[in-house]
């Protein structure tokens, strides 16, 4: 069974560091890409970057290059999500999800983690 | 960038109605690359349509999508209670950014 089991909950003040996590399972984590997906409170879906865990090939969207930093390690099944300087702006829920190589022919996202909620506030 | 806008924001329909939900991008998306969510309040999104038109792995038959270019529409044919929650339609394009959504039509019981 595919899964991804994303780390839980944060409560952050603004200026600190913060560190998401998605692991995945029951597949091969190396050969799909994995993408962040940012849910603003009572808001659409916005998509933040994507990773190619086999060889951390990372793509990002301009609203979120040089705010977060996306990474993976490989060895651990296990892809990162992460802020240097969070701000208030950043509260909202993330999701990661997978998605199958772009030598498919299909764009889309299978399956989703459970999302971690991040609240950033004084 | 390639903007989505989905149709119309909320849909009130009864169980065992058809619903037709519309997502209209800015510039022509290849059908490969549009696909369809559904997402339920304290849930993830689910994948419910990839390619336009093909289902998910476990998506009943009521589902289906169609469309090209500019114009793609979800069909629900008998809505089922389970059925009522936030729909969203994605597309991949080449220009940055390379994902986008839409806003979502909430379809919700009358």
């Amino acid at each position: 069974e595919v899964q991804l089991v994303q780390s839980g909950a944060e409560v952050k003040k603004p200026g600190e560091s913060l560190k998401l996590s998605c692991k995945g399972s029951g597949y091969s984590f190396t050969s799909y890409w994995i993408a962040w997906v940012r849910q603003m409170p009572v808001k659409g879906l916005e998509w933040v970057g994507i990773i190619y865990p086999g060889d951390s090939d990372t793509r990002y969207s301009p609203s979120f290059q040089g705010q977060v930093t996306i990474s993976a390690d490989k060895s651990i099944d296990t892809a990162y999500l992460q802020w240097n300087s969070l701000k208030a702006s950043d509260t909202a829920i993330y999701y990661c999800a997978r998605h199958p190589k772009y030598s498919s022919g299909y764009r889309y996202f299978d399956f989703w983690g459970q999302g971690a909620l991040v609240t950033v506030s004084s | 960038e390639i903007v989505l806008t989905q149709s119309p924001g909320t849909l009130s329909l009864s169980p065992g109605e058809r619903a037709t939900l519309s997502c209209r991008a800015s510039q022509s998306v290849s059908s490969s690359y549009l696909a369809w969510y559904q997402q339920k309040p304290g849930q993830a999104p689910r994948l419910l349509i990839y390619g336009a038109s093909s289902r998910a792995t476990g998506i009943p038959d009521r589902f289906s999508g169609s469309g090209s270019g500019t114009d793609f529409t979800l069909t629900i044919s008998r809505l089922e209670p389970e059925d009522f929650a936030v729909y969203y339609c994605q597309q991949y394009g080449s220009s940055p950014p390379l994902y986008s959504f839409g806003q979502g039509t909430k379809l919700e019981i009358k």
